[in-house]
């Protein structure tokens, strides 16, 4: 059965970068199958998707945090990871990675919703 | 890309229906038919119930159901139990080939 653990500090330091890896067990992250992701949530507020990766290392980001998002891919430890910097307090936040099945669309496959998730890590910016 | 609305609450009797709507623009729900739902419980990961609009994973229960119609999607709950006391929420497949979430829908069940 597929699991995915979210692992990092629960505490960043305002301007500072934040780091999180998922790891990936019970399956592998180089299927041609699926891309992986990162999703956040606010405290009280609703699920916000930051980006998504391929075993290729082919990325999408959401446009509003492109600038200071890096998904990167390590497929000889079946994890994937995310770098955030120049965080605030508005970034503190359940962060959640997540499998994304592809979908035939035409000619080709997306990748747009996920089926199996990670209990979540809480990160919290302050200084 | 801006967040799909969804109404903040909805409530429900044991037994009853409820729909919880879903509205976007032509450039993602209207655009494709690519929507999923979530339920969340307090303080649990998301779990997937509807995807492709009205697809339900193995597992789900047959008394969640998914539509749309033009940039509205909507969810609908038949014979309301207790444990779907939940939040909702809905995302859609997108024309930037990415995916947005709704506000969510706090579902009470009375």
């Amino acid at each position: 059965q597929l699991q995915l653990q979210e692992s990092g500090p629960g505490l960043v330091k305002p301007s500072e970068t934040l780091s999180l890896t998922c790891t990936v067990s019970g399956g592998s992250i180089s299927s041609s199958s699926y891309y992986w992701g990162w999703i956040r949530q606010p405290p009280g507020k609703g699920l916000e998707w930051i980006g998504s990766i391929y075993y290729s290392g082919s990325t999408y980001y959401n446009p509003s945090l492109k600038s200071r998002v890096t998904i990167s891919v390590d497929t000889s430890k079946n994890q994937f990871s995310l770098k955030l910097s120049s965080v605030t307090a508005a970034d503190t936040a359940v962060y959640y990675c997540a499998r994304l099945p592809g979908t035939i669309f035409g000619v080709v496959i997306i990748y747009y919703y996920m089926d199996v998730w990670g209990k979540g890590t809480t990160v919290t910016v302050s200084s | 890309q801006s967040a799909l609305t969804q109404p903040a609450s909805v409530s429900g009797s044991p037994g009853q229906s409820i729909t919880i709507s879903c509205t976007g623009t032509s450039s993602d729900v209207g655009g494709y038919n690519y929507v999923s739902w979530y339920q969340q419980h307090p303080g649990k990961a998301p779990k997937l119930m509807i995807y492709d609009v009205s697809n339900r994973p193995s597992g789900v229960s047959n008394r969640f159901s998914g539509s749309k119609s033009g940039n509205t999607a909507s969810l609908t709950i038949s014979g309301l139990q207790a444990e779907d006391e939940a939040d909702y929420y809905c995302s859609s497949y997108t024309s930037s080939s990415t995916p947005v979430f709704g506000g969510g829908t706090k579902l009470t069940v009375l």
